[in-house]
C-alpha cells in the first residue's frame, strides 16, 4: 500500500510565484519521520528537512517552509518567490520504526519555473 | 567533505550480461543504503548495510542481485544476469547513524538500462 502520496506529478510556475507542494503520509505508528529530498537536474537527491512526528511546528528556511499537519496527515512544502534554480524534482519520504532507517518516498512532483 | 559517489553514471547492457555499480559513501558513515527507481515508479528501498554487514535485505527484488560491502568501505551492487524490468536509476545513500537524524546524503545515481 502506498505510504506517500504526492498528487502533484507536475506543477509549473512563473518566477517569484509561491509553489506548494502537497504530501499526505500513512502509518500507524504514533513515531515517524517525514522527509524532503530535492532532485535537481544533477540526479543526486539533497536531503531538505527531516521532521519527528511529535514536532508539529512549522519550519521555515529562507523561502523553503513546511506545514506539518497530523490531523490531515499531510507534511507539505511551499516555496515562496521561486525562482529557476528550484526547478527540480521534489521527494516527500516517511520512515517509522523500528525500521526507521528505510525511506517509503512519493512519486514525486516537477516542479518547473519558468523566467 | 566529499559526497557520496557513484559510477557509472550510466550504464548501458544487453539482457543477459553482467553490470556491476559501485557506490563510495561519505568517509567514515558506518549506514550504507541502496534504493532504486524503475521508470515512473517511486523510489524504492533495496538493502541496508551497517560497515561490511548487511542488516536488512528486504527490498532486494531477487537472487540476481548481490551487494557487497567488504571492509566497510565502497559497497558494489551486482546484477546478474539482467533483465528488462531491473532499467532504472539506483541511488547509493550513507548516514554517520542509523535513522539519519540529519538525513540520508544520497549519491547522484546510476542509470541502467538493460536493452
Amino acid at each position: 500500500a502506498q505510504k506517500v502520496t504526492q498528487a502533484q506529478t507536475e506543477i509549473s510556475v512563473v518566477e517569484k510565484e509561491d509553489v506548494t507542494l502537497d504530501c499526505v503520509y500513512e502509518t500507524r505508528d504514533t513515531t515517524y519521520y517525514l522527509f524532503w529530498y530535492k532532485q535537481p537536474p544533477s540526479g543526486e537527491l539533497v536531503f531538505l528537512i527531516r521532521r519527528n512526528s511529535f514536532d508539529e511546528q512549522n519550519e521555515i528556511s529562507g523561502r523553503y517552509s513546511w506545514n506539518f499537519q497530523k490531523s490531515t496527515s499531510s507534511f507539505n512544502f511551499t516555496i515562496t518567490a521561486s525562482q529557476v534554480v528550484d526547478s527540480a524534482v521534489y521527494f516527500c519520504a516517511l520512515s517509522e520504526p523500528p525500521n526507521d532507517y528505510k525511506l517509503s518516498f512519493g512519486a514525486g512532483t516537477t516542479v518547473t519555473v519558468r523566467a | 567533505e566529499a559526497g557520496v559517489t557513484q559510477f557509472p553514471s550510466h550504464s548501458v547492457i544487453e539482457k543477459g550480461q553482467t553490470v556491476t555499480l559501485r557506490c563510495d559513501p561519505i568517509s567514515g558513515h558506518d549506514n550504507l543504503y541502496w534504493y532504486r527507481r524503475v521508470m515512473g515508479k517511486e523510489i524504492k528501498f533495496l538493502l541496508h548495510f551497517v560497515k561490511e554487514s548487511k542488516q536488512d535485505e528486504s527490498g532486494m527484488p531477487n537472487n540476481r542481485f548481490l551487494a557487497e560491502r567488504t571492509g566497510g568501505t565502497y559497497s558494489t551492487l551486482k546484477v546478474q544476469p539482467a533483465e528488462l524490468e531491473d532499467s532504472g536509476v539506483y541511488f547509493c545513500a550513507s548516514s554517520l547513524t542509523r535513522g539519519g537524524v540529519r538525513g540520508y546524503t544520497f549519491g547522484s545515481g546510476t542509470r541502467l538500462t538493460v536493452v
